[in-house]
């Protein structure tokens, strides 16, 4: 396609629950980027991938976050027993190779709300 | 560490009249420099990029951004602000291709009529 999709758009789930996001990058782009965006407006990042492979993990709290991005799936976020500061939202990126461009198009973002 | 730094947190214009956003960065060597704008409920889209080459951009919407390495600053411009301008903006790096954005917190625009 030719924006980053991203579902679903609103996710609520009680503390403790699961929560699994998605998101299908630009046709073509190689690089696919996940950003959380908490009640301050502040972007951390989280994880990122060359293809399917892990390119760079260092914002990512691995006790409870895990990400995948599988030859033609759309790629996912998933939270293990969310608590209330996960409340965010995540938003994913996509470039194209390297050489080819350097912009992350971003997604509308997923709104997780934990209560 | 790397860092990006909008000293901005909120900005009022009126209508019509000038601004400035600002931006300076913290990195040993001149990283790829981006704003975004994010509106209310929304993603965030590009405005403009600097790689290398002319130092003055010009990007979408009206806006421009002069990059100055001896200031290691990056700011905003745009001569004449319409109401729909009113957005979060946010200026950010890359340090090097295929590497994440570092942001500044963002800087919010209010256009007063």
């Amino acid at each position: 396609g030719e924006e980053v999709a991203q579902t679903p758009k609103h996710l609520v789930r009680g503390e403790g629950q699961k929560a699994k996001l998605y998101c299908a990058p630009i046709k073509g782009h190689s690089y696919v980027f996940w950003y959380q965006q908490v009640l301050k407006n502040e972007f951390k990042f989280l994880i990122s991938f060359q293809n399917e492979n892990v390119f760079d993990e260092t914002g990512m709290p691995k006790e409870r976050f895990s990400a995948k991005c599988l030859p033609n799936s759309p790629c996912s976020l998933e939270i293990q027993a969310t608590k209330l500061e996960d409340s965010a939202v995540y938003f994913c990126a996509s470039s194209l190779p390297v050489g080819q461009g350097d912009i992350q198009y971003f997604g509308a973002g997923t709104r997780l709300s934990v209560l | 560490a790397q860092s990006v730094t909008q000293p901005d947190i909120h900005i009022t214009v009126s209508e019509g009249a000038s601004l400035e956003l600002r931006c300076n960065y913290s990195y040993g060597a001149t990283p790829y420099l981006f704003w975004y704008v994010q509106s209310p409920g929304q993603g965030l889209q590009l405005l403009l990029k600097y790689f290398s080459g002319d130092t003055l951009v010009q990007g979408i919407k009206g806006f421009e951004a002069e990059f100055k390495r001896s200031q290691s600053s990056f700011n905003l411009r745009k001569p004449s602000v319409h109401w729909s301008d009113a957005a979060e903006y946010f200026c950010a790096i890359i340090m090097e291709y295929g590497n994440k954005l570092v942001f500044g917190a963002g800087t919010i625009l209010r256009v007063k009529s």
